[in-house]
């Protein structure tokens, strides 16, 4: 089955730039989705189709996905940033979460 | 658009877990919309379960394939999903949730979540 790896932490100080990697075979040939996930509440969709923003989401979020790796950037990144994230694919009639990335802000 | 999970809270092990998903603001007949379940167990992270369309398009997670159905009752605007056999590896918040044009779209509008915990 397909597999979608993520670090576990990714750490970052206010007003700099979060990067969060998602890798897997032939990544760059797939639509990846990213999700901010929150204590006690619902995922909530920041990018789809590797890079589109759905209304409401900053735009200090944004998306890449080429290769075996996609990236999901977070500019000038806000204490309410820090969340979990979770990339997602579909493979061969499945969809797949990654493994998530906890995003401290310090 | 507004989705609402609604279950028992508690199931014993080897017994079959039932969750209904009701949707609101819109008709779960509504054109190219798919409608799915994820969960995520206590500590862990997000796992899809299963997707379909109202008539009768399905698709699981190859995992779980062999316990879950995913139906809908267009009647009542709402669909659901029943786990058999259930362990305390089935322990999760259970959300439901909308894909706008197909299984391999992303997840736009989430449920709040049910907790659902699996023991004796």
């Amino acid at each position: 089955s397909y597999e979608l790896t993520q670090p576990p932490s990714v750490s970052v100080s206010p007003g700099q730039t979060a990067s969060i990697t998602c890798s897997g075979p032939k990544l760059g040939e797939k639509y990846i989705s990213w999700y901010q996930k929150k204590p006690g509440q619902s995922p909530l969709l920041v990018i789809s189709h590797d890079t589109k923003r759905p209304s409401g989401i900053p735009e200090r979020f944004s998306g890449s996905n080429s290769g075996n790796a996609a990236t999901l950037t977070i500019s000038g990144t806000q204490p309410m940033d820090e969340a979990d994230y979770y990339c997602q694919a579909w493979d061969s009639g499945a969809l797949v979460f990654g493994g998530g990335t906890k995003l401290t802000v310090l | 658009l507004q989705l609402q999970e609604s279950g028992p809270g508690l199931v014993k092990p080897s017994e079959t877990l039932s969750l209904t998903c009701n949707v609101s603001g819109d008709f779960i007949t509504s054109s190219g919309y798919f409608w799915g379940w994820i969960r995520q167990p206590p500590g862990k992270g997000l796992e899809w379960i299963g997707s379909l369309y109202y008539s009768d398009n399905t698709d699981y997670s190859p995992s779980l394939k062999s316990r879950v159905t995913i139906s809908v009752d267009t009647s009542k605007n709402q669909f659901s999903l029943m786990l058999t056999s259930a362990t305390a590896a089935d322990t999760a918040v259970y959300y439901c949730a909308r894909q706008v044009t197909g299984p391999t779209d992303p997840f736009d509008v989430w449920g709040p979540g049910t907790m659902i915990t699996v023991s004796s």
